[in-house]
């Protein structure tokens, strides 16, 4: 089965500092990635996600990843953040399960402060 | 605008007694999934349904039950035999079940048993 390890619980970094939160996965094949922001007491929407082609994905908010497939990595980079960048960031990770179905694999979360 | 709505917004709920989490939306959307979100646990699926009038089990099926009479809903009834109720729910949908698809989320209902 799939797992997706997200590094870091938590991340705490001064505005306008560079971040960078790490996501590395358990299968190199055929997998689709994504990364998902949560801001408190609401849904997940997606920030950006990577489905072949350009290894650098840029995607909304500034943000931008990575795919290296040897180091089965995806690891999300922001060159300066924001206060409201404060929110809770998940990597996913979709798999072919076989009979026709994809599993998508979410990561256990990275909360992003962003200190004044 | 076109969405996700969920509600309640917070539900609370004595224990043994059933209840029922709504999840609308009006994206014409063919899948939809029902995740639980614990803190520190990521999101974890419970149910999905690829088309009307079918769905499947997810990683933590056990104590919940679905439906999907409709495109536009998928409710889903959390029962007294699930035996750790509280957390965070939350519906999502896709145009198709295709693996490149974004998922689009509701706000969650946070369901607290007393």
């Amino acid at each position: 089965a799939q797992s997706v390890t997200q590094l870091d619980s938590q991340v705490p970094v001064f505005e306008e500092a560079p971040v960078e939160l790490r996501c590395n996965y358990s299968s190199s094949v055929s997998v689709y990635l994504f990364w998902y922001v949560q801001y408190p007491n609401q849904g997940l929407q997606l920030l950006l996600k990577y489905l072949s082609g350009s290894t650098l994905v840029k995607g909304i908010n500034g943000f931008e990843a990575e795919f290296n497939k040897s180091q089965t990595s995806f690891h999300l980079r922001k060159p300066s953040v924001h206060i409201s960048d404060t929110a809770e960031y998940f990597c996913a990770v979709t798999t072919y399960s076989g009979a026709g179905s994809y599993q998508l694999t979410f990561g256990k979360g990275t909360k992003l402060s962003v200190i004044p | 605008d076109g969405g996700i709505t969920q509600s309640p917004k917070y539900l609370f709920r004595k224990e043994g007694q059933n209840v029922t989490l709504s999840c609308e939306q009006n994206l014409n959307h063919d899948a939809m999934y029902w995740y639980r979100q614990d803190p520190g646990q990521g999101l974890r699926l419970i149910y999905y349904s690829q088309i009307v009038n079918d769905f499947q089990k997810g990683d933590i099926a056990e104590g919940y039950s679905v439906s999907r009479e409709k495109k536009e809903s998928f409710p889903l009834t959390v029962t007294s035999a699930q035996k750790n109720p509280t957390a965070f729910y939350l519906c999502a949908s896709t145009p198709d079940s295709l693996s490149t698809d974004t998922q689009y989320f509701g706000p969650g209902t946070r369901l607290t048993v007393l």
